[in-house]
């Protein structure tokens, strides 16, 4: 089965603070993982792709097969960074599958 | 400036009156989707298209319909709406069906009463 689990609903952290938002995948093949962020009154965007190694907004996320993980980490969370958070897996038949999300707040 | 552009951003109908949510690339993207968003259950998808008269179903494809005619529209259709399928939806584009990045449109928040 293909599935993303993001196991936090919500998540509250000091600014500051390291962030750690986790995100499990269950895949049968070699995956391909995203982070998209929706902050508030703005659409849906990439924030990033496993596939690119990339840091953006101080963010990384790494792909780690043998826990089937894909967590996003931030080492000092700032108050911009309050959003949802969607962990998205390329699956088969030309789709995404995405997490639940979760609720980032960061607190003053 | 490039982007989806989904319409209307909110709509109130009843049950059975037949609605189109439009949606509309100006990027040249080959690929279009369809997702509704609900409470706890994240983005599902409805429908996606890979390109001109190339259309597919997603995972909740019940109830929906879509064309895709020109390479720029992608609207969804509901011929017969019912209250569960009162949601907010998403449109999205990629410029191939590798999915390297999506953007989304802003959204239509709708209610079937």
């Amino acid at each position: 089965a293909q599935r993303v689990t993001q196991p936090e609903k919500l998540l509250s952290v000091f600014k500051g603070a390291p962030v750690e938002l986790k995100c499990n995948y269950s895949y049968s093949g070699s995956p391909e993982l995203f982070w998209y962020v929706q902050y508030s009154r703005q659409r849906l965007q990439l924030l990033l792709r496993h596939i690119s190694r990339e840091s953006i907004k101080g963010f990384t996320a790494d792909l780690n097969k043998g826990e089937t993980s894909f967590h996003l980490k931030k080492p000092f969370a700032q108050e911009e960074d309050s959003a949802m958070y969607y962990c998205a897996l390329k699956g088969s038949n030309y789709q995404l599958i995405w997490g639940a999300g979760t609720k980032l707040i960061i607190k003053p | 400036e490039a982007q989806v552009t989904q319409n209307p951003r909110y709509l109130i109908t009843v049950t059975g009156k037949k609605l189109t949510v439009t949606c509309s690339q100006n990027m040249n993207h080959e690929y279009m989707s369809w997702y509704r968003q609900d409470p706890g259950l994240g983005l599902r998808q409805i429908y996606y298209s890979m390109n001109v008269e190339v259309t597919d179903k997603g995972d909740v494809p019940e109830g929906y319909k879509v064309s895709r005619k020109e390479k720029r529209n992608f609207p969804l259709i509901l011929e017969s709406p019912s209250p569960n399928q009162t949601s907010l939806y998403f449109c999205a584009s990629s410029l191939s069906t590798g999915l390297e990045k999506l953007f989304f449109g802003s959204g239509t928040q709708l209610s079937v009463l």
